[in-house]
């Protein structure tokens, strides 16, 4: 499975747009990017999925350049309620959907 | 949709014990998961199903750790005996695995923080 690097935390006040960075150098080929958000006390919930170029949902963007070594995470003019830990994850259906959750960036916004 | 729901939410036992945790995954799911949550270890896969059948239970810790899947709807993970260093965030999900190259969205029940004195 490949492995993921990203920062261990951010800080970043209201109405700031965060951008968040993964490094996946070992992506495999059928691998997909996928970032799940986690608030204490609550299991992890699916932000965003990608597997190359842009992904935009209501919720937030995914940029994957194209060797798909990275990902950027993009969230719009965060809140208070976006404060949690944002994690980053690569896998696919070759290994039985099987995800490796990594440390995760934790997200602190503040006014 | 009612979500993954697991029970107990809270579960404070005594070292020895035995501990089973419950999962209710979301209908018509046909993969299930159960991963454990500790500050040391960050979040950790321990098993999971695809159509009630366990497919790779390589981050059991030990073989104190069992999991079943008797149909789709249900699942238990037991921990016998239990011991302190099992106290952890025990979470549950589910996904609805179609087949193609994508890997689809697990959706995780709210956990079952467990405490083992």
């Amino acid at each position: 499975l490949a492995k993921t690097t990203q920062p261990i935390s951010m800080d970043s006040y209201e109405g700031q747009e965060v951008n968040i960075t993964c490094s996946h150098n070992n992506i495999a080929t059928n691998d997909y990017i996928t970032w799940y958000q986690q608030f204490p006390s609550q299991g992890p919930r699916f932000i965003i999925q990608g597997y190359k170029t842009k992904v935009t949902n209501e919720v937030a963007s995914l940029f994957i350049p194209a060797d798909r070594k990275s990902s950027t995470l993009s969230l719009p003019r965060v809140s208070l309620s976006d404060t949690a830990v944002y994690y980053c994850l690569v896998g696919g259906t070759g290994g039985g959907n099987k995800l490796t959750f990594g440390t995760g960036t934790q997200l602190k916004v503040e006014l | 949709d009612a979500g993954v729901i697991q029970s107990p939410r809270h579960e404070v036992t005594e070292m020895g014990q035995e501990v089973t945790l419950r999962c209710k995954p979301i209908s018509g799911h046909n993969s299930l998961f159960w991963y454990r949550q500790t500050m040391m270890r960050g979040l950790e896969l321990l098993i999971y199903f695809n159509n009630n059948v366990p497919i790779d239970d390589s981050g059991m810790p030990e073989d104190r750790f069992s999991a079943k899947m008797p149909n789709a709807s249900f699942s238990t993970l037991k921990i016998q005996p239990s011991e302190p260093r099992d106290s952890a965030v025990y979470f549950c999900a589910s996904s609805s695995l179609s087949g193609t190259t994508s890997t689809d969205t697990q959706y995780f029940g709210p956990g079952t923080r467990l405490t083992v004195l």
